[in-house]
């Protein structure tokens, strides 16, 4: 089945280092994104990618790194910089409309992963 | 300011009666979309309904139906029937155009928490 994998589903974190979230998706969409969820704060924008080596800046992007060297696949670092980066993280998927997607193209989520730093 | 603004943390409801959930947004784009999403407590986003900018009449799917009032720009959830399996977090979100004019980036609110009382 088509879908979004996001590994592992949790994950624990020594405070000063590094680590890389995984997303993977079978569903050939050419555009990617990263959620950041808190409580009380809804989803916000980290990254996001409209295509193969490209991406943007969301509004929370400082402290994190992405990279876009497949299209099937879209890894988040967290970095030491981020300042606290227990979280839950949600990676999505969906048509870019410049590729003959219609408007009304949903997102399609993964199960998340929740960090948290230790 | 907030693009989308959900002004209702949560909200309770009993079973098998219907319930309204707010949601406004703030564009200058013409052409836009709109969409509600629902988290179970597992965590994953379930995509629930859209409504476009252009649509003329409101947006439904089976117990969902979206109450579309553009003057306002408002975009509320309207739920018939609720049922126990309801109980979750409810999330409205946009998808307008950024600066190259494709429609991907989707900002979200901050959601309302729904419980369905027996």
């Amino acid at each position: 089945d088509g879908g979004i994998t996001q590994s592992p589903k949790y994950l624990f974190r020594k405070e000063g280092q590094n680590v890389t979230l995984s997303c993977e998706q079978n569903l050939n969409h050419d555009a990617m994104y990263w959620y950041r969820q808190d409580p009380g704060q809804g989803l916000r924008l980290i990254y996001y990618s409209q295509i193969v080596n490209d991406f943007q800046k969301g509004d929370i992007a400082e402290g994190y790194s992405v990279s876009r060297e497949k299209k099937e696949s879209f890894p988040l670092t967290v970095t030491s910089a981020q300042k606290n980066p227990t979280a839950f993280y949600l990676c999505a998927s969906s048509i870019d409309r410049r590729t003959g997607g219609p408007l009304n193209t949903e997102a399609f989520f993964g199960q998340g992963t929740r960090l948290t730093v230790v | 300011a907030q693009k989308i603004t959900q002004t209702q943390p949560g909200m309770f409801v009993q079973e098998k009666e219907a319930v309204t959930l707010d949601c406004t947004y703030d564009t200058s784009d013409q052409s836009y979309g709109l969409f509600w999403y629902k988290q179970p407590s597992s965590g994953e986003m379930i995509f629930l309904i859209y409504q476009g900018s252009y649509d003329e009449q409101n947006a439904t799917e089976g117990r969902y139906s979206l109450n579309f009032q553009k003057a306002r720009k408002s975009a509320n959830l309207v739920i018939s029937a609720s049922q126990l399996g309801d109980s979750a977090m409810y999330f409205c979100a946009m998808r307008e155009p950024n600066s190259g004019g494709s429609n991907y980036k989707l900002t979200f609110g901050k959601g309302t928490l729904l419980t369905v009382n027996p």
